[in-house]
């Protein structure tokens, strides 16, 4: 079982809906919990970063985390076409020497 | 946050050549991660690379295939050598930014090589 797993897609969906994207993880030692957006030939880059349970939002993005369930979660409301990209999860343990564990990327598609 | 730049941008090696990939931050940062990016995998992290220090290397990658140099605090490089078509990928390099007593990541645009 891989430490974090992430469905690759590819979500399509028309423009304005609400996305919601997700990961899972097995190492309950992850403390921060991130999100990253992919264009296609750029690097990653990150949209939002958690340290604790709970949900944090940013304009039309929410992040989610529930350690309990050992699951994390990025909403986009009113979704744009220019919100087509693929989307990593990354999280993290403090006592590892800030290494990130990856999941795979979602490809997102969102269509006017 | 920091501002990285990656040269080349892309290219396209000769099995067996070398090619070394430069990392520029526009600040000062302790730690620099270079990664690969393959298709349909998850970011894999290559090595930690730490000014003064000799780079940390992850399970499955070695000095020898993977130099990397650090000779201050905004610049790194990494060598892919003696390349063959399986080191095909993109390559990244990012660094460790503290925001909130919380360590995010920023990365460089990466650098696309294909191997023939």
């Amino acid at each position: 079982q891989k430490e974090v797993e992430q469905d690759p897609g590819p979500l399509s969906v028309p423009e304005g809906a609400i996305v919601s994207l997700n990961c899972t993880y097995s190492n309950s030692a992850f403390q921060y919990f991130m999100w990253y957006r992919q264009y296609s030939r750029k690097g990653p880059e990150l949209l939002m970063y958690t340290y604790s349970s709970g949900n944090k939002e940013d304009g039309r993005f929410t992040a989610q985390v529930d350690k309990s369930s050992k699951y994390i979660s990025l909403f986009i409301r009113d979704s744009q076409p220019s919100d087509s990209a693929t989307y990593l999860c990354a999280m993290g343990d403090p006592g590892n020497n800030r290494k990130l564990i990856w999941g795979l990327g979602t490809s997102l598609a969102v269509n006017p | 946050s920091a501002v990285i730049s990656q040269k080349p941008s892309r290219d396209i090696c000769q099995r067996g050549t070398s090619l070394t990939i430069q990392c520029q931050v526009d600040s000062q940062v302790t730690m620099m991660f270079w990664y690969r990016q393959q298709p349909g995998q998850s970011l894999t992290l290559i090595a930690t690379a730490n000014q003064g220090s000799e780079a940390t290397y992850e399970s499955g990658f070695v000095i020898d295939k993977f130099p990397i140099s650090r000779p201050n605090l905004t610049f790194s490089t990494l060598t892919v050598s003696n390349m063959s078509p399986e080191d095909s990928s993109i390559y990244l390099c990012s660094v460790t930014w503290t925001v909130l007593s919380t360590d995010t990541q920023y990365f460089g645009p990466g650098t696309r090589l294909t191997v023939l």
